[in-house]
């Protein structure tokens, strides 16, 4: 099966610029993850969505980032206006779904923001 | 979000075992116990999870110590595609599949 997949896998902005990432994630699976990973730590959380729905966007600077998974499908995770320590590794994720669910995670590529 | 606790890193020689440790004394009776890696420019992937048993799989071993406060990760010969970041993460059965990870274990594979 395909993977996760996301776009771009590269993206340079200056602060206070706006910027868009994309995620599609494996067919089927209901439940869509997103995290930022700055260098030498581990991913963090943003926002997670059960199907169309968020189930925890606690740790989502929601003054500055927003996303959307509009059809319970595809997702973009948008960040206006970005600033320096924005600078990081955005993952997507996926897994089948469901609130007993511990089936595996899986990760796209991610896409590495560098805010100058 | 449920705490786990890792050495920043390790090495091992390449063919030899590997235990990676991880202590998780704040587990409660109800969180998993699972093991991601992610190798250098990749995204995290999945090795292996467990509650209560060890669990074995064809990437590696998970032994759950019988109080459940720690836990090792076995690879039981590795190989210079194990040089990797490991994470253990505790993830709550009941109130959702969300993932906390921390700084994991930079292993090294020396040839």
């Amino acid at each position: 099966e395909a993977g996760v997949a996301q776009s771009p896998r590269y993206k340079i902005i200056e602060k206070r610029q706006s910027v868009a990432f994309w995620c599609n994630p494996i067919s089927g699976h209901a439940t869509l993850y997103w995290y930022q990973q700055i260098l030498g730590q581990g991913p963090k959380l943003l926002i997670q969505f059960q199907n169309n729905g968020v189930v925890d966007d606690s740790q989502l600077p929601k003054d500055r980032f927003s996303a959307e998974r509009l059809k319970g499908v595809d997702s973009t995770l948008k960040i206006q206006p970005a600033k320096l320590e924005d600078s990081a590794v955005y993952l997507c994720a996926s897994s089948r779904g469901g609130l007993a669910d511990y089936n595996e995670q899986f990760f796209g590529p991610g896409t590495r923001l560098t805010v100058l | 979000d449920a705490k786990t606790t890792q050495p920043n890193s390790m090495e091992s020689n390449e063919e030899e075992p590997v235990h990676l440790p991880c202590n998780h004394s704040t587990i409660s009776g109800t969180d998993y116990i699972h093991w991601y890696r992610q190798l250098p420019s990749q995204g995290p992937e999945y090795v292996i999870h467990g509650l209560t048993s060890n669990v074995n799989n064809r990437m590696a071993s998970l032994a759950i110590a019988e109080d459940r406060k720690s836990s090792t990760l076995i690879l039981h010969r590795a190989t210079l595609r194990d040089a990797a970041v490991y994470y253990c993460i505790l993830r709550p059965r009941f109130t959702g599949n969300q993932f906390y990870f921390g700084t994991g274990t930079s292993l090294t594979v020396i040839p």
